[in-house]
């Protein structure tokens, strides 16, 4: 039973540039959830998508946007990349509808911005 | 407004019991998560309580909820040294009849041989 998986483990980018990360979520799984996690910070909210939609947005500009796939998995983009971008993007997954709504995290994408 | 704190660092000795605090603000968050993080990978769900249970305990974790005060904590007995990590708390808050997730900045567990 796969797990959540993020590709790329690792991307540098510079100032300016676009830059586009996946996930596939856990078998059975039908929503994902994309979570920035700055250096010494707990993981912020970015958005969730189920059902090929964004349901939920944290506080991020519109310059991160999403997509869900039929087979349930994601892309995170963002554009006009700041140094501030620069952080570990987690993906987790759930099941929509599920009391516990626990979520799973994939081993994320460490983006560094120059 | 949403917040969870937790305090930044704790020291153990292995053998001995951690304590890791939380507080939370959305009253009504009607789950409450503990994920632990090691160096470079993702986040681990380790255990959860719902609002409505006062303690939960599962093999060396006991979740202890006091939803008068907002406050959740994390005991690991006979912590060992494969324990040391950071630990995050999180809420789960409805918002427009969905769930958001609100995490903590994270308390990291050093445990000493």
């Amino acid at each position: 039973d796969a797990g959540v998986t993020q590709s790329p483990t690792h991307l540098i980018k510079t100032r300016g540039q676009q830059v586009t990360l996946r996930c596939s979520p856990k078998s059975g799984h039908d929503t994902v959830s994309w979570y920035q996690q700055a250096l010494g910070q707990g993981p912020q909210f970015i958005f969730q998508y189920y059902e090929e939609e964004e349901r939920q947005r944290g506080n991020f500009p519109d310059r991160f946007s999403g997509h869900q796939f039929p087979n349930y998995s994601s892309e995170l983009n963002v554009n006009a990349l700041l140094l501030g971008d620069s952080a570990l993007y987690l993906c987790a997954s759930s099941l929509f509808g599920q009391s516990t709504d626990t979520q799973y995290f994939g081993p994320g994408t460490r983006l560094t911005v120059l | 407004g949403e917040d969870v704190e937790q305090s930044l660092f704790l020291s153990v000795r292995e053998g001995d019991s951690s304590v890791i605090n939380c507080t939370y603000t959305d009253s009504s968050s009607t789950y409450l998560y503990w994920y632990k993080q090691e160096p470079g990978a993702g986040l681990q769900l380790l255990t959860y309580i719902f609002s409505n249970m006062d303690m939960k305990q599962d093999q060396r974790l006991t979740v202890l909820l006091n939803k008068k005060d907002k406050h959740l904590s994390l005991r690991i007995a006979d912590t060992q040294t494969g324990d040391s990590a950071i630990y995050f708390c999180a809420e789960r808050a409805t918002v427009s009849g969905t769930y958001k997730y609100i995490f903590g900045t994270g308390t990291r567990l050093k445990v000493l041989a």
